[in-house]
């Protein structure tokens, strides 16, 4: 099936400072990813819906300004976790959908990235 | 508001038997039920899914039974091996341009 790809895997950052979580499609384009977080044993939350070439789509409590999400390119899309606080620590899933496939087909995950803020 | 609720919460299965997890939606306009399976420390893979045209799909050992007018699907998985222990989450959305919505997912035990 279709790679999703993210990095970096593991991060561990002082308090305040920005972390960056890229997530690539490897051999599709993707029009839209979604950007999840899961803390230990629980689901996966959506954060946000990020669009190619425009502005993210924010789930209701999810600050747009702590989480920038930038999807520049149909293969890229960003993840910057900004002045992170020991709060912010979790695991960070971004999704992808095939561009050719549309929104009736299956959504391919990535491996996630666990952020630990010190 | 829970938009699927999946249940049972742990699950513990002896080897060769049968797994099976329930879930329920609310919104009649979902048209598309994947399951996933995660393990720890990695990112969900798909496992099978249904769509409300049919109500059984089987791939290998897992099959998802759907009821339309109950709004309900489960996942069996048959001869339950120790590598399917692992945490199961059912999903919804509709097709068109929204995302899945997530069950609170099912940490499955199988035992030898």
């Amino acid at each position: 099936g279709a790679v999703v790809s993210q990095h970096p895997s593991r991060v561990i950052c002082k308090s305040g400072t920005s972390v960056k979580i890229e997530c690539r499609s490897l051999d599709f384009q993707a029009t839209t990813m979604f950007w999840y977080r899961q803390f230990p044993k629980q689901s996966l939350m959506l954060m946000a819906t990020s669009n190619e070439g425009s502005k993210a789509t924010y789930e209701q409590g999810v600050e747009k300004d702590k989480f920038l999400i930038n999807h520049a390119s149909l293969t890229l899309s960003t993840l910057t976790v900004t002045s992170a606080h020991p709060e912010d620590s979790s695991f960070y899933i971004c999704s992808a959908q095939d561009r050719a496939v549309g929104l009736t087909g299956e959504l391919f995950f990535g491996e996630g990235s666990r952020l630990t803020v010190l | 508001q829970q938009q699927v609720k999946q249940s049972p919460q742990s699950l513990i299965v002896q080897k060769g038997g049968i797994s099976i997890i329930n879930c329920a939606y609310e919104n009649t306009a979902f048209d598309y039920f994947p399951w996933y399976q995660q393990f720890p420390g990695k990112g969900p893979a798909l496992l099978i899914a249904i769509r409300p045209d049919v109500s059984e799909k089987k791939e290998g050992r897992f099959t998802i039974s759907f009821n339309k007018s109950a709004k309900q699907f489960s996942l069996h998985i048959m001869d339950s091996q120790p590598g399917d222990s692992a945490t199961y989450f059912c999903a919804a959305s509709i097709s068109g341009n929204t995302p899945l919505v997530f069950g609170k997912g099912t940490r499955l035990s199988v035992i030898a």
